[in-house]
This record gives structure tokens, sequence and C-alpha cells, in this order.
């Protein structure tokens, strides 16, 4: 079975700075997708960044870039420059190839003080 | 294409009666997903769909939920004999079927049973 774990249920960080959320995640598959999605107050959830099993390279989408250690089953989310509108749940998750269902992290709360 | 839409936005339903959610995907997705979220959870897979074809169900899904997507387009699901257990926010999201591509989130419908 895929598990994914956030051990962060909440976190703040002063606007402009940074901020790096955590996530583990365990599969017994070769080829797998990884994500960060994330869910403003009372909004739909958006894709923020997402990741492929076979780079290596990390990803990155503007402030928003990853540190994906596959060995360790790691894949962490660095918030640069944060800003007010990144206030919101952030969760981890994977599927496997094919886009199959996604499994999620049970999220992490970001509070992005002024 | 405004993206997924989900209807209604809240439900608020007595004990042991039925309520039935629709869901409108991207027109051009073929498969369909449904999640159900708990207060300070992430969401969990219940069911998802390739066209008209039911392609998997989560242990989760009791006896009491059954999903339909007839014609291949916009989706249901329905819950019998509502349980307060059953109060949760009801996520649907679509994607295509291939090319590896994100998936797509509606605004959920959030259930309450009193």
């Amino acid at each position: 079975a895929q598990t994914v774990t956030q051990s962060q249920p909440e976190m703040s960080v002063q606007e402009a700075e940074t901020v790096t959320l955590s996530c583990t995640y365990d599969t017994s598959e070769s080829n797998y997708y990884l994500f960060w999605y994330k869910q403003p107050p009372s909004r739909q959830m958006i894709l923020v960044i997402r990741q492929e099993a076979y780079k290596q390279q990390n990803a990155t989408e503007n402030r928003f870039s990853v540190n994906f250690q596959k060995a360790a089953k790691s894949f962490s989310l660095k918030i640069s420059d944060s800003q007010l509108g990144d206030t919101a749940m952030y969760f981890c998750a994977l599927r496997n190839s094919g886009n199959t269902p996604l499994v999620f992290g049970k999220g992490t709360r970001l509070s992005v003080i002024a | 294409d405004t993206g997924v839409s989900q209807d209604p936005r809240h439900k608020i339903t007595k004990r042991g009666q039925n309520v039935t959610f629709r869901c409108d995907p991207i027109s051009e997705h073929n498969r369909l997903y449904w999640y159900r979220q708990t207060l300070g959870q992430g969401p969990e897979f219940l069911t998802y769909f390739q066209n008209e074809a039911q392609l998997e169900k989560s242990r989760l899904l009791s006896d009491r939920f059954s999903a339909e997507r007839p014609k291949g387009s916009f989706s249901t699901l329905e819950i019998q004999r509502t349980e307060q257990g059953d109060s949760a926010m009801y996520l649907c999201a679509s994607s295509l079927e291939t090319g590896n591509t994100e998936a797509f989130f509606g605004q959920g419908t959030r259930l309450t049973v009193v």
C-alpha cells in the first residue's frame, strides 16, 4: 500500500521569508509521481508543483521548488519570498503512472504573517 | 470550459435521508475521481471512472454509497440512509487518461448530517 506522511500539522512564516514543508512517502512502485496541492480556505484544490520519480532534477515553479530524495522517500516543498496569498492547506500526494487515484497526506496548514 | 463543477456546494440533511451529489468534469477529461475529506484530514479516494466504466472502488465505499457516470460525462454520487459519520467534504476531480497529467479538482460538496 502507498502512504504519504506530513509531520507538520501547522506552520507559519513571515511575509517574504522562506519556508519548507516536509513530506515522506512509501511505495513499492518504481514509476510514480509526486505532487504538492494547495487548498486555500473555502476554495478548490490546485496543483502547485509535480515531480516524476524517474527524473533526478528537482522541479521548480517560480517561487516553489522541491527537494526530492528518492532513496530517502522524501519530497519537501520550499516556498521562497512567501506571500499572504500562500496561506492555505498544503497536501503532498502520490500516485502511480497512468493517472491512477492520488494518495494524500494529512496536510500542513501554512499561515503567512504580514 | 470553466473547470470541474460540483452541485450542490452545501447540503444539510437529516440522518437516514438519501442525498445525491453531481460532478461535471472538464469536458475532454475521460477520468473522473471522487474523494472524501473530513476535517483535519487529506482527501481519501472513494472511486473513479474511465468514461462510463467504474474502474475501482475503495473499501471506504460502503454499500450505502453508489456512484454512476452513465454517459461518460457528468457523475453522481448517492449516499443512502445517511449517518452522522458521512458528514464531510466530497471532492470530485477529473483528468485525461494518458499523458500523466494533473487532476483538476472541483470546489466540493460539503455534507452535514444532523
